[in-house]
């Protein structure tokens, strides 16, 4: 089976850098996909990385070590309107059925 | 292009109605697909769609939820008899896949209450 772990919050302050991990258990995948969501709203798609290394896209980063099982999510210069729950989510091969983890709600503080 | 359009926006229902929630996909996108999200359970895929094909409806949680995609640009969600326990948001998102594109756009939801 598929599963992914995030934290379920983490709390920074404005103009901080935080990193939001996902680990993973799955027999393979396409690649490692971020969604943020505000309360309310839909998911929006932040980024994806099909290869190990790093992905930047503006104040945020996507990392991902398909040897560790491992991605994060890092957001630099953090803004109140940062304030989200962010998701990371994969593709197992063999399909488009995209799993997502439970979530984690990001606090910025000023 | 205005996005995935799901409707209505909010829907509140008695136990033992049935319950129809409709999406209109991103024109050109050959991917559709039906998630629920609850706080207990997160974000569930329910079904997916390719070129109005169902796909995989291994999500769907019993043979009260059914969904059809028509056309191109038109899908239901139908839920009959509804249950309390069915409330929750149910966004439809569609994509277009080549290669290993796999951004998918959501709409904004549908909040099921089921009273």
């Amino acid at each position: 089976g598929q599963s992914l772990e995030q934290p379920s919050e983490v709390t920074a302050v404005e103009g901080a850098i935080v990193q939001i991990n996902c680990t993973y258990q799955t027999s393979g995948f396409y690649g490692l996909s971020w969604y943020q969501q505000h309360d309310g709203g839909a998911p929006t798609f932040l980024s994806y990385n099909a290869l190990d290394g790093l992905e930047e896209t503006g104040r945020f980063s996507s990392f991902l070590s398909r040897s560790d099982s491992y991605g994060y999510l890092l957001l630099q210069e953090l803004q109140m309107k940062d304030s989200a729950s962010y998701f990371c989510a994969v593709r197992p091969t063999g399909g488009f059925k995209t799993i997502f983890g439970a979530g984690t709600r990001l606090f910025v503080k000023a | 292009d205005a996005g995935v359009i799901q409707s209505p926006r909010h829907e509140v229902t008695e136990m033992g109605q049935e319950v129809t929630l409709r999406c209109k996909p991103i024109s050109g996108h050959d991917y559709l697909f039906w998630y629920r999200q609850t706080m207990m359970r997160g974000l569930e895929l329910l079904i997916y769609f390719n070129n109005n094909v169902p796909i995989d409806d291994s999500g769907m949680p019993e043979d009260r939820f059914s969904a059809k995609m028509p056309n191109a640009s038109f899908s239901t969600l139908k839920i009959q008899p509804s249950e309390p326990r069915d409330s929750a948001v149910y966004f439809c998102a569609s994509s277009f896949h080549r290669g290993q594109n796999t951004e998918a756009f959501f709409g904004q939801g549908t909040r099921l209450t089921v009273v």
